[in-house]
């Protein structure tokens, strides 16, 4: 079974600055999807960022990128020019591929706080 | 296009009662899965259907028990409800062959 680790339950960052969020990952797939999702307090699930593990480039979506090692099963989140929005819950995720392996597994997230 | 919709937002039940929550798919979307959200287990799959068959199970009781509609809409239910239950209960759907899945907003449910 797949087990996913967030060890970070809070981070604080200010504002415009850049924060890396940590996630570790335990699987004997060779090919797998990684995704971060945002949680904020009205407690909607939001795709941030996917990563196909077969891509070797790194996922970036504006401000938000990732660093992928595979070798490591490592999965980092960096948020740039942190703004008072990016306040959330972050968590990783895993999911197998394969059109009936839709299950995602969540690590247990990481509180980001973000100053003035 | 309308997002992934829950219904009831919030609940309130006793113990023993039973409860049924709804989800409603992004139009196109044949794939629901469930996710219970507590504060000491996390966020943790439940079940997933696709095409109105049970296509995966995550390690709950059989007091968890859900459906799909021909429109792709789901419903889950749970019996006999515990304290325990109380949990954010959130449905997410996904495109045959998609890659990501997209979240409602949820229903908290209070079990008194």
């Amino acid at each position: 079974a797949q087990t996913v680790t967030q060890s970070q339950p809070e981070m604080s960052v200010q504002e415009a600055e850049t924060v890396t969020l940590s996630c570790t990952y335990d699987t004997s797939e060779s090919d797998y999807y990684l995704f971060w999702y945002k949680q904020p307090p009205s407690r909607q699930m939001i795709l941030v960022i996917r990563q196909e593990a077969y891509k070797q480039q790194n996922a970036t979506e504006n401000r938000f990128s990732v660093n992928f090692q595979k070798a490591a099963k490592s999965f980092s989140l960096k948020i740039s020019d942190s703004q008072l929005g990016d306040a959330a819950m972050y968590f990783c995720a895993y999911r197998s591929p394969g059109g009936t392996a839709s299950k995602l597994t969540f690590g247990t997230g990481t509180r980001l706080q973000v100053t003035l | 296009k309308a997002g992934v919709t829950q219904t009831p937002r919030y609940l309130i039940k006793t113990r023993g009662q039973q409860v049924t929550l709804s989800c409603s798919p992004i139009s196109g979307h044949r794939s629901v899965s469930w996710y219970q959200q507590t504060p000491g287990q996390g966020l943790q799959f439940l079940f997933e259907y696709f095409s109105e068959t049970q296509r995966n199970k995550g390690n709950f009781p059989g007091r968890f028990s859900g459906r799909q509609f021909s429109n792709s809409r789901s419903e889950m239910n749970v019996s006999t409800l515990e304290l325990g239950d109380s949990a954010l209960y959130l449905c997410a759907s996904m495109l045959a062959g998609g890659r990501e899945q997209f979240f409602g907003p949820g229903t908290r449910l209070t079990v008194l």
